[in-house]
Parts: structure tokens; C-alpha cells; sequence
């Protein structure tokens, strides 16, 4: 069974950089399938902030592309979200989940990220 | 960007009753790259539909979805409690950007 869990800091200063890692297990990421994060403001609707192949290749959510920068450590199972600059407008619950180009078939439970003083 | 519109905002059913869910895209989708999730408070979505109308692993044959173009629709047969939640519709095929509709409400009358 795949499995994902976010891990990182829930709060974080005004401009200052978002962190976030995503732990894969029951499958192995150099197998395959894009890997994604993806957001959700305090009853918003679901944002996709980018996906990574295995290869490291990336893409990104163009509103947000000047911020972000995923990455992949196949070596480790995981992979991992930064956001640069951030403000209240970040405030969401992060949630990292298997798809990219395809659907988003495997979740993480979500992490909340506040960003505040 | 596609922008995807879900409607109705919010639906009001019984259980075992129909629900019809609609997501209309600002321009043509491929049916390859619609997708519905259903969420509930506290959790992750849970894939429901891809490719428009084939069901992911586990999701009872009461779920069905069908649409081409900028029309999709997620239709459940018979309402069962554990359905009432949030629903909300992808596209995952544009190179530019995947986005989510508002959701849909849906919740017991």
C-alpha cells in the first residue's frame, strides 16, 4: 500500500521560506509516476502548486513558478516543497500526493502551514 | 489557465436518492484528463473517478461519471451516508497548469 506523510514546520515568518518533505513508502519513487504538492486555503478549493518526475524533472503552477522549487531524493524515498517569500496568503494545508501528469491517486493526510509573526 | 465551474455549490439529498454533479470547463478537456475527488472534514481527497468515467480501485459501482469537452458530469445512483461530503473535479491535462473546481456540497436534506 503507498503511503505519504508531510513533514515540516508549521509555522512560518512573513517572507520567509516554506519547507516541506514528503516520505513515500510501499512504493519505490524511482519506479515511476510524477509526485505533487498541493494546497488548500482555509475553505478554499485545491490548489496544485507543482509535480516532480522521478527524474527530477519539474513543473510548476505558473502563479506561483517564481517562488517554488520542488525536488527528489530517490535515495531517501522523498521528496520536498520550498516556497520562497511567503505571506497570509500561504496560510493552507499542504498535502503531497503520487501525480503529475494523471491523476493524484495516493495522499498524504495533509500538513498545516500558518504563516504568521 | 482552465478554469473549471462546479455546480450546483451546494446539494441538499436524502439518502438513497440520485445526485447529478456538474463541472464545466473554460475550454475542452480531454476525457483522459478529468478526474472527481470526494472529501471529507479533516482529510485528504480520495480519487473517485479518472479518464472521466473509470472508477479508481475500491469505488463502489454506485459512482459514475461521463462527459466530454467542456461538460462532465459525477452521477451516484443511490445515496449512502458516508457519501455526503465535498466533491470537486480536475483536469490534469493542460501543459500549462492542473486546477480543481470550487467543489460541490454535498449534504443530507
Amino acid at each position: 500500500q503507498v503511503q505519504l506523510q508531510e513533514s515540516g514546520p508549521g509555522l512560518v515568518k512573513p517572507s520567509e521560506t516554506l519547507s516541506l518533505t514528503c516520505s513515500v513508502s510501499g512504493y519505490s519513487i524511482s519506479s515511476g509516476y510524477y509526485w505533487g504538492w498541493i494546497r488548500q486555503p482555509p475553505g478554499k478549493r485545491l490548489e496544485w502548486i507543482g509535480s516532480v518526475f522521478h527524474s527530477g524533472s519539474t513543473y510548476y503552477n505558473p502563479s506561483l513558478r517564481s517562488r517554488v522549487t520542488i525536488s527528489v531524493d530517490t535515495s531517501k524515498n522523498q521528496f520536498s516543497l520550498r516556497l520562497s517569500s511567503v505571506t497570509a496568503a500561504d496560510t493552507a494545508l499542504y498535502f503531497c500526493a503520487r501525480g503529475g501528469r494523471g491523476p493524484h491517486d495516493y495522499w498524504g493526510q495533509g500538513s498545516l502551514v500558518t504563516v504568521s509573526s | 489557465e482552465i478554469v473549471l465551474t462546479q455546480s450546483p455549490g451546494t446539494l441538499s439529498l436524502s439518502p438513497g436518492e440520485r445526485a447529478t454533479l456538474s463541472c464545466r470547463a473554460s475550454q475542452s478537456v480531454w476525457s483522459t484528463d478529468l478526474a472527481w475527488y470526494q472529501q471529507k472534514p479533516g482529510q485528504a481527497p480520495r480519487l473517485l473517478m479518472f479518464a472521466a468515467s473509470s472508477r479508481a480501485t475500491g469505488i463502489p459501482d454506485r459512482f459514475s461519471g461521463s462527459g466530454s469537452g467542456t461538460d462532465f458530469t459525477l452521477t451516484i445512483s443511490r445515496l449512502e451516508p458516508e457519501d455526503f461530503a465535498v466533491y470537486y473535479c480536475q483536469q490534469y491535462g493542460s501543459a500549462l497548469s492542473i486546477t480543481f473546481g470550487q467543489g460541490t456540497r454535498l449534504e443530507i436534506k
